[in-house]
């Protein structure tokens, strides 16, 4: 299993500033995801962040707006530039220990 | 590309009965993993049961069980004995095998009422 810290649990910010999120794993794992789950709807994968390397986007997920940072193989960062209202959801950081995916607690982030 | 379909938006059970779940979905690969994941409104996902597509027996964990029809792509779960702890959003989710990549349903509101 692992153990994963998702910081901070809640913010409420501004538009057209940025946030950006911590995700810290307590052991090493290839793979790290993000993913955006908007008010009242399922989880959607923005992206894989991959240590040493650009990370992966899903179709609708650009970088410029989501960008990544995996320094090394237990942390990540997700960054929500220029928010709008739109932004606000819950943001999701996972990690694969195949088969099975585990979940950080969530950043649930207000734009006003 | 796969795709997860949870048709009931929500459902209420009495304390102590039986409730199911359902879930279909849509693919074109062999081997894969599907999952029930609970969200109560702490936000945490927590898994609740996992189910390999190469494996024919259900899945079962304690209350929950799983009814896995790989051929008509159905994936429902079964609550026994539900609990007031039960009471949370549960999304149907698949993994492809060697992905690690979640896609998941709509998710479905269980309420267990006292």
């Amino acid at each position: 299993s692992a153990v994963i810290s998702q910081k901070p649990s809640r913010d409420i910010c501004q538009r057209g500033t940025s946030l950006t999120i911590q995700c810290q794993v307590d052991s090493q794992v290839t793979m790290m995801f993000w993913y955006r789950q908007q008010p009242g709807q399922s989880l959607t994968l923005i992206a894989t962040a991959n240590q040493g390397s650009e990370a992966t986007y899903e179709s609708g997920f650009v970088i410029d707006k989501f960008p990544i940072s995996r320094p090394n193989l237990t942390f990540s960062t997700l960054t929500v530039s220029n928010m709008s209202p739109e932004d606000s959801s819950i943001y999701l950081c996972s990690v694969a220990a195949d088969p099975e995916a585990f979940f950080g607690q969530g950043t649930r982030l207000t734009v006003v | 590309a796969q795709t997860v379909t949870q048709s009931q938006p929500e459902m209420s059970v009495q304390e102590a009965e039986t409730v199911t779940l359902s879930c279909t979905y849509d693919t074109s690969e062999n081997n894969y993993y599907l999952f029930w994941y609970k969200q109560p409104p702490s936000r945490q996902m927590i898994l609740v049961i996992r189910q390999e597509a190469y494996k024919q027996q259900n899945a079962t964990e304690n209350r929950f069980s799983v009814n896995f029809q790989k051929a008509a792509k159905s994936f429902s779960l079964k609550i026994s004995d539900s609990q007031l702890g039960d009471t949370a959003m549960y999304f149907c989710a698949f993994m492809k095998w060697a992905n690690s990549k979640l896609t998941f349903g709509k998710g479905i509101t269980l309420s267990v009422r006292p």
